[in-house]
């Protein structure tokens, strides 16, 4: 079973739709964990950290459930500029960031 | 501020010859990672540096690659010789010291062995 795990897509919705995102990850003893976005033939950024209680960041949600091991990224109102893959990483305990695979989302007019 | 950056942004070489990758880290920022990305798949992780020191090196492929961090301030990823299968986008990432900060990543070196 890998570390990480994403659904690689690809989610194909309109402007305006809300998506869901998970992410599950195998290590129990995993401590931070993170959505980043990748744009095409570019460089991983942060989009947002997520924490056990939960946080919101404009129209982006992120969401950590560490019973069933996963984390989910909830983004309404899609923007045409949301395209993109969002990885999914987390930080076990060995501190090494480890990515899953990405789910692409391509939102279209 | 710069950012993370790499060089070069994308080197094609024959199989057997040896390719050396650059990355310079945020200024300041001990620890630095490298990574790779092989077509279709997940950023996979190779090794962390803090400082001048290897801290992790267990995603090394094989002995062919080669990581240093001479000073504590830019490293290198050498292949030699490069194989088939070594092709791939090589990212490198800093942060500050500890192990909860962002990771800042550079441009990438896409990496084509042919």
């Amino acid at each position: 079973r890998k570390e990480v795990e994403q659904d690689p897509g690809p989610f194909n919705v309109p402007e305006g739709a809300t998506v869901a995102f998970n992410c599950t990850y195998s290590n129990s003893a995993s401590q931070s964990f993170f959505w980043y976005r990748q744009d095409c033939r570019k460089e991983p950024k942060l989009l947002m950290s997520v924490y056990s209680s939960g946080n919101e960041d404009g129209r982006f949600t992120a969401q950590l459930n560490r019973a069933s091991q996963y984390i989910s990224l909830l983004i309404r109102d899609s923007k045409l500029s949301d395209s993109a893959t969002y990885l999914c990483v987390v930080k076990g305990g060995s501190y090494i960031p480890t990515f899953g695979r990405g789910t692409s989302l391509i939102v279209h007019p | 501020e710069a950012g993370v950056t790499q060089f070069p942004s994308h080197s094609v070489i024959e199989k057997g010859q040896t390719v050396t990758l650059r990355c310079d880290p945020i200024s300041g920022h001990d620890n630095l990672y490298w990574y790779r990305r092989v077509m279709g798949k997940e950023i996979k992780f190779l090794l962390h540096f803090v400082k001048e020191s290897k801290q992790d090196e267990s995603g090394m492929p094989n002995n062919r690659f080669l990581a240093e961090r001479t000073g504590g301030t830019y490293s290198t990823l050498k292949v030699q010789p490069a194989e088939l299968e070594d092709s791939g986008v090589y990212f490198c990432a800093s942060s500050r010291a500890g192990d909860g900060g962002e990771l800042f990543f550079g441009e990438g070196s896409r990496l084509t062995v042919l």
